[in-house]
């Protein structure tokens, strides 16, 4: 299957400061990237979705200031988590899809970023 | 408003039997779903898709069932291995396609020698 893959995989920082997480397609072009979060033994949410060329959207309740996207190319998307707090901590992870018609569609996801803040 | 639930936390099935996972949703505007695995500090893994247009898809060891008038859908696995012993996810989206998904909860999946 595609690859997506992040960097880094695993971020400690204080609070305050920023944390960019990049995400990319490693083998096919991606229009759309999709940006969820996973808090311990929950499920993942739909945070943004992110737009090359345009702005990302963001699903009701997340701050778009707070969690900047952005898509300057076709393979890659940034996420900067700006003046971190310790709520901030969670497991993010990006994903793209790969749209084969029917049921090829899937999405693909990176293999996650576990975010501390301290 | 969880709008994809797995009602089955965890699901423990003997090496070789058959594993089923269900999945409920709420919104009749979903038309696409997804079964994905996951391993702690690891993104999903895609298994197997379904459309609504279809009450079934078989790939491999995995089938999707898709019942749209109970709003339900099941993943079977046959037969179970140990390596398969994860979480598993049902993601629905209402664009008919792989996009903006939502998550069910997760059922955690044992599968014992």
């Amino acid at each position: 299957g595609a690859v997506v893959s992040q960097h880094p995989s695993w971020v400690i920082c204080k609070s305050g400061t920023s944390v960019k997480i990049e995400c990319r397609s490693l083998d096919f072009q991606a229009t759309t990237m999709f940006w969820y979060r996973q808090f311990p033994k929950q499920s993942l949410m739909l945070m943004a979705t992110s737009n090359e060329g345009s702005k990302a959207t963001y699903e009701q309740g997340v701050e778009k200031d707070k969690f900047l996207i952005n898509h300057a190319s076709l393979t890659l998307s940034t996420l900067t988590v700006t003046s971190a707090h310790p709520e901030d901590s969670s497991f993010y992870i990006c994903s793209a899809p790969q749209l084969a018609g029917g049921e090829g569609d899937t999405q693909y996801f990176g293999p996650g970023t576990r975010l501390t803040v301290l | 408003d969880q709008q994809v639930k797995q009602n089955s936390p965890s699901l423990s099935v003997q090496e070789g039997r058959i594993s089923i996972l269900n999945c409920d949703y709420t919104n009749s505007m979903f038309d696409y779903f997804l079964w994905y695995k996951k391993y702690p500090a690891e993104g999903p893994t895609f298994l197997i898709s379904i459309s609504s247009i279809k009450d079934k898809n078989e790939d491999g060891r995995f089938t999707v069932f898709l019942n749209k008038s109970a709003k339900h859908l099941s993943l079977h696995i046959v037969p179970s291995q140990p390596g398969d012993s994860a979480v598993y996810f049902c993601a629905a989206s209402a664009l008919g396609t792989a996009s903006k998904l939502t998550f069910g909860t997760g059922t955690r999946l044992q599968v014992t020698l």
